[in-house]
C-alpha cells in the first residue's frame, strides 16, 4: 500500500541554522509534490509544489528537491527563525488528488 | 478577500448522532475538498467535488456523504457519529478540481468535532 513517511520526531535547531525535513514515499508515483506548513488549530498552508520532471525549487528562504528515483523530498529552511516554528506537512499528488504524509514538527530555538 | 470560512469552529456530538459542517470557498473557487485530520496525524481525503460533482472520495465509510451547491459553498455530513469520528475536518478550495496542481490548495481553519 501507499506509505508517505516524515520523521514523526520533533526536529530542534537554533536559530539562523538551516532546517532540513525528509519525506519519503513507496509503491507511490506521484506526479508532484506539495509541502505544508500547519500551525496548531489552524488549517495547513501551501508553500511550495515541484513536479516530478523538476529536481529542485526555491521560494524566498525555502528550497525543495524531489528524486523520484530515491523517492525522497528534502524540505529546507535557511536561515531560520523561531517564527519557522511549525508542523510541515508533505503531500503527493497524482491527478487532483493528495495525500499528506503524517508532518513533522520544527522547534527553532533563539 | 475572505478566505477559506467553515463553520462551526468547534462542536460536541454524542455518540449516534448527525453532524453537518459547512464550507464556503474563495469567491471564484469552484473545487472544494474535505479532509478529516485526527491529532498528530497529517490530512486524510474525505471527497472533492467541483461543479456540484463528486470527483474523488477517499476510503471513508458511507455515514460520509457531501454536497456541493450553486454557489460552491459545500457540506459534510456524517451520520451515525461514532467516537474514532472524532478530528479536526478541513476544507479545502482551489479554482479548479486540477487547480492543485498547479496552486496547491487553500485550506480553511476548521471544525473541530468532538464525538462523546
Amino acid at each position: 500500500s501507499q506509505k508517505i513517511e516524515q520523521n514523526s520526531e520533533a526536529l530542534n535547531i537554533q536559530e539562523g541554522k538551516t532546517a532540513t525535513l525528509t519525506c519519503n514515499y513507496t509503491n507511490y508515483s506521484p506526479a508532484y509534490l506539495q509541502w505544508y506548513r500547519q500551525d496548531p488549530g489552524r488549517g495547513p498552508v501551501f508553500l511550495l509544489l515541484i513536479r516530478e520532471n523538476e529536481k529542485e525549487k526555491r521560494k524566498e528562504r525555502l528550497k525543495v528537491t524531489f528524486d523520484t528515483t530515491l523517492k525522497q523530498s528534502l524540505f529546507h529552511i535557511t536561515a531560520s527563525q523561531p517564527a519557522d516554528s511549525a508542523t510541515y506537512l508533505c503531500a503527493l499528488g497524482a491527478g487532483n488528488m493528495l495525500t499528506f504524509g503524517g508532518g513533522t514538527r520544527l522547534m527553532v530555538k533563539p | 478577500d475572505a478566505g477559506v470560512t467553515q463553520s462551526p469552529t468547534h462542536l460536541i456530538k454524542t455518540r449516534g448522532q448527525h453532524v453537518t459542517l459547512r464550507c464556503s470557498p474563495i469567491s471564484g473557487h469552484k473545487s472544494v475538498s474535505w479532509y478529516q485530520q485526527v491529532l498528530g496525524q497529517g490530512p486524510q481525503f474525505i471527497f472533492q467535488y467541483y461543479e456540484k460533482e463528486e470527483r474523488g472520495r477517499g476510503n471513508f465509510p458511507d455515514r460520509f456523504s457531501a454536497r456541493q451547491f450553486p454557489n460552491y459553498s459545500s457540506e459534510l455530513n456524517v451520520n451515525a457519529l461514532l467516537l474514532g469520528d472524532s478530528a479536526l475536518y478541513l476544507c479545502a478550495s482551489s479554482f479548479t478540481f486540477e487547480g492543485v496542481y498547479y496552486y496547491g490548495y487553500t485550506f480553511g481553519s476548521g471544525t473541530r468535532l468532538t464525538v462523546v
